[in-house]
This record gives structure tokens, sequence and C-alpha cells, in this order.
């Protein structure tokens, strides 16, 4: 098992750009999320689901979007970037959403100019 | 603020002392969670504590939970160079949610 991917590692954008950032699990986790790190801090929950077709927002959603067309896949969409979205993207899957371990992807470090 | 928070924010310790880090929280939970990040990575689990729980145990980890204080610790004993990371606990709720504290740095010298 691959367990959780992200692409791309690396990313520039200037703002008012888009992009999306893919995360991909093949362990057949329910239960999937966004989170982003900035330096020093911990991780802020952006977005997450509980299975295909449902997605509800977390602490920090402004400027995101998320779908949820299949249980492997969880796009996070940035719409029109802002250099306060500089930091490090987690994207995160569960077995369940309750009482299991989370398993994280490598990350996403975007920096907006 | 974090509902979850570390205490302290960094810790540096010799090779074979133990370490032990705080967690504290200001609402209910259903479980609380300790992850370790080394430096430039995602985060790895390490101990998922239930509420119902007091303590647990893994390999050389121990994690205490008391609701009553709204707190849990992280111990680790015996350390090694390769502990050095960053420690997170997350409080996890009935609707799913993980809530992350902003951690505390370890470092470990050999």
């Amino acid at each position: 098992n691959a367990g959780v991917t992200q692409t791309p590692k690396f990313q520039v954008l200037k703002t008012g750009q888009s992009m999306t950032l893919q995360c991909a699990q093949d362990m057949n986790h329910e239960y999937m999320s966004w989170y982003r790190q900035d330096p020093g801090m911990g991780l802020r929950l952006i977005h997450y689901s509980v299975g295909a077709g449902i997605t509800d927002q977390g602490e920090v959603p402004n400027g995101y979007n998320v779908s949820r067309s299949t249980t492997e896949d969880f796009p996070l969409r940035l719409l029109s970037a802002a250099p306060s979205q500089t930091s490090v993207y987690f994207c995160a899957s569960s077995y369940s959403r309750v009482e299991y371990e989370q398993y994280f992807g490598p990350g996403t470090r975007l920096t907006v100019t | 603020s974090q509902q979850g928070e570390e205490d302290p924010q960094a810790l540096s310790i010799q090779e074979g002392e133990n370490a032990t880090m705080n967690c504290s929280y200001k609402t209910s939970i259903n479980n609380l969670q300790w992850y370790r990040q080394n430096s430039g990575r995602g985060l790895v689990h390490l101990i998922l504590i239930r509420s119902n729980e007091r303590e647990k145990h893994s390999g050389r980890l121990r994690v205490t939970l008391d609701t009553s204080k709204k707190s849990s610790s992280l111990l680790i004993t015996a350390s090694r160079a390769a502990d050095t990371a960053s420690y997170f606990c997350a409080r996890g709720t009935n609707a799913g949610k993980s809530t992350f504290g902003d951690g505390t740095t370890l470092t470990v010298k050999p």
C-alpha cells in the first residue's frame, strides 16, 4: 500500500492564481481531511469528509473548496491564492471518523507570492 | 487559541533521560491522540486514549488522561536521539474532528 499520497510536493503561485492539491489513499478509508500547518504551529483543519459525496468545513475553510467523488480521492482547491495561504498542507485519512488513528501524507509546501 | 495546548513548547534532554510533555484542552472529548512529526515530514500516530481510559502504554511511551483536569501527558522513557521531533496532541470529538495543539519540540542530545 502506498498509504496517503499528495501531489505536488512543492508549489509556488502568484496572488490570484488557482490550483488543486491532490490527495489519494489506497486503504479504503472512509474519513479524509485537509490541514494546514503554519511555521511553529500545529495543524488547523480546513475541510473534511466522512465518505464519498459528503464534505464539511473545519476551522479555516475560507478560500478553499473540496469535493469527494470517490473514496480514494480528496482534492483541495485554492480558488484565488493569497499570501496568507502560504503554508504546508497535509492530507490525512482514517478508517472511520471516530476513534481511529489518522494516516498523514507527506505534505505540500505552498508559497504564494 | 487551539483546543489542544501542549506544554512545554520546547524540551531539551540528554539521551537516556525521560521526557514528559503535557496537553490541556478546554471542551469535552471522545478521545485524545498523540502524534510525532519529524522535521519537514508528515505526522505519525503514536497513541490514542479514549475518554474512559486513564492510562495506555506502547513500548517506551506512556500516556495518561485526566478528564477531570482536562489534561493528558506523554512520557517517553529512556529517550534516544531518534526521538528528536515535535509532538502534538489532538483532541477528537464525536463529530470526527481532531483539533491539534501547537506541539512540543523535543531535542534529545546524544
